[in-house]
């Protein structure tokens, strides 16, 4: 099983809704992370969590807030947001997560969040 | 990370080979060069990487210049499939594991 699952798919939310996204891997890797993706434009890094540690946060507004509960488990905790965080919002993993350059990064397919 | 210059969009015929272009004059000699792809729709997903020598997959193929300050992705023959994004990646043998996004290369491909 080499797949990373996030749910949901789509999301619509107001401004004062608090939600959740959650990304889930079953290939034993030891480091996930969270991605942004505006439209047409690169992936942007938010956050890495290295054995179920926060270990990189990209200067991220609070308003985003991760957890990892365990290895398998990430979740991006969303409060307060604003339109312009409308976005595709993507995870990821690898194995060890302890700087090897020749590590490869495993995507999910992402979730389409429409803040309104 | 040292940065990477890739042509903002190509174009390709079906079954033909594909050359994608990477310039990375400023590559240190501990960064590994990645390539990634995204189609429509989806995740990123890793094609190929390598350090100094030309490497093969069951995707693609990497060629790096001698001096290490460009590189190219080889697709031996291209399908309406290949279709995507593809960003050259630089990663520190030192990184944290960080993968940092270029503006990456739009590639079509015509039936």
């Amino acid at each position: 099983d080499t797949e990373v699952t996030q749910t949901p798919k789509h999301l619509v939310m107001g401004m004062t809704n608090k939600k959740s996204l959650k990304c889930e891997q079953h290939m034993g890797h030891r480091a996930m992370y969270w991605y942004k993706q505006k439209a047409k434009k690169p992936p942007e890094l938010m956050f890495v969590y290295s054995y179920e540690k926060l270990s990189i946060n990209e200067s991220v507004p609070s308003r985003f807030s991760p957890e990892c509960p365990n290895s398998s488990l990430l979740n991006l905790h969303l409060h307060a947001l604003q339109p312009e965080d409308s976005a595709l919002y993507l995870c990821a993993s690898s194995q060890a997560g302890t700087g090897g350059s020749d590590e490869k990064l495993f995507f999910g397919s992402g979730t389409q969040l429409s803040v309104l | 990370d040292a940065k990477t210059t890739q042509p903002n969009s190509m174009e390709s015929n079906e079954e033909e080979p594909v050359h994608l272009p990477c310039n990375h004059s400023t590559i240190s000699g501990t960064d590994y060069i990645h390539w990634y792809r995204q189609l429509p729709s989806q995740g990123p997903e890793y094609v190929i990487h390598g350090l100094t020598s030309n490497v093969n997959n069951r995707m693609a193929s990497l060629a790096i210049a001698e001096d290490r300050k460009s590189s190219t992705l080889i697709l031996h023959r291209a399908t309406l499939r290949d279709a995507a994004v593809y960003y050259c990646i630089l990663r520190d043998r030192g990184s944290q594991g960080n993968l940092i996004f270029g503006k990456g290369t739009k590639l079509s491909v015509k039936p």
